[in-house]
């Protein structure tokens, strides 16, 4: 099993719609949670930290349940610029600050 | 927000060959930085962790002969990939360590090895 699992997608979605992403990870005992972003041929750019609260951060919105070790984004209002490989990184933060990426889910925005 | 830099952007060489990328953090100092490679379609992989002033740690399966990783300052790391043939080419990224939950990605640079 992979560390860090994501639907590949692609995500092919009208401008405007709500899409979700969802995330599994493997290691019980990982400590921090992240959603990047990253565009064709580009280096990832952290999109927002996930806490185990929740946490809103204007049209995005990050869940993390620790007990199913799930990882959720809710993106609102998608707008074309949201076009990207949306990535879900762990961290096991135990000594080490090494991040596990996952294999990134697709998203187009359609017009 | 903190910059990290990688020169070059782009390179293709020889099969045999050695390339030798940097990594630098421009307004900030990263006693850390991490060396990634991410192939077509795939997640991106730790290669290792460079630390400043001490030998690099691999990551399972990454040769450290063929990967040489070199932190000789607070602001700079460098990879060289040795030797380097097809199977190399790829996206190799660096990122520079700012506190244990914040890590700077470089721009990348894409290796092709013909």
């Amino acid at each position: 099993r992979k560390e860090v699992e994501q639907d590949p997608g692609p995500f092919n979605v009208p401008e405007g719609a709500t899409v979700a992403f969802n995330c599994t990870y493997s290691n019980s005992a990982s400590q921090s949670f992240f959603w990047y972003r990253q565009d064709c041929r580009k280096e990832p750019k952290l999109l927002m930290s996930v806490y185990s609260s929740g946490n809103e951060d204007g049209r995005f919105t990050a869940q993390l349940n620790r007990a199913s070790q799930y990882i959720s984004l809710l993106i609102r209002d998608s707008k074309l610029s949201d076009s990207a490989t949306y990535l879900c990184v762990v961290n096991h933060n135990f000594g080490n600050e090494k991040l596990t990426f996952g294999t990134g889910t697709r998203l187009t925005i359609i017009p | 927000g903190a910059v990290v830099s990688q020169h070059p952007s782009w390179v293709i060489c020889k099969s045999g060959t050695s390339v030798k990328i940097e990594c630098r953090s421009l307004d900030f100092q990263a006693t850390t930085m991490f060396w990634y490679r991410q192939f077509p379609k795939q997640s991106l992989m730790l290669m290792a962790t460079s630390n400043e002033g001490s030998k690099a740690t691999y990551e399972q399966g990454v040769e450290k002969d063929k990967f040489l990783i070199n932190h000789a300052s607070l602001t700079l790391s460098t990879l060289t990939v040795t030797s380097a043939h097809p199977e190399d080419s790829s996206f190799y990224i660096c990122s520079a360590r700012v506190n244990l939950e914040t890590q700077y990605f470089g721009p990348g640079t894409r290796l092709l090895v013909l």
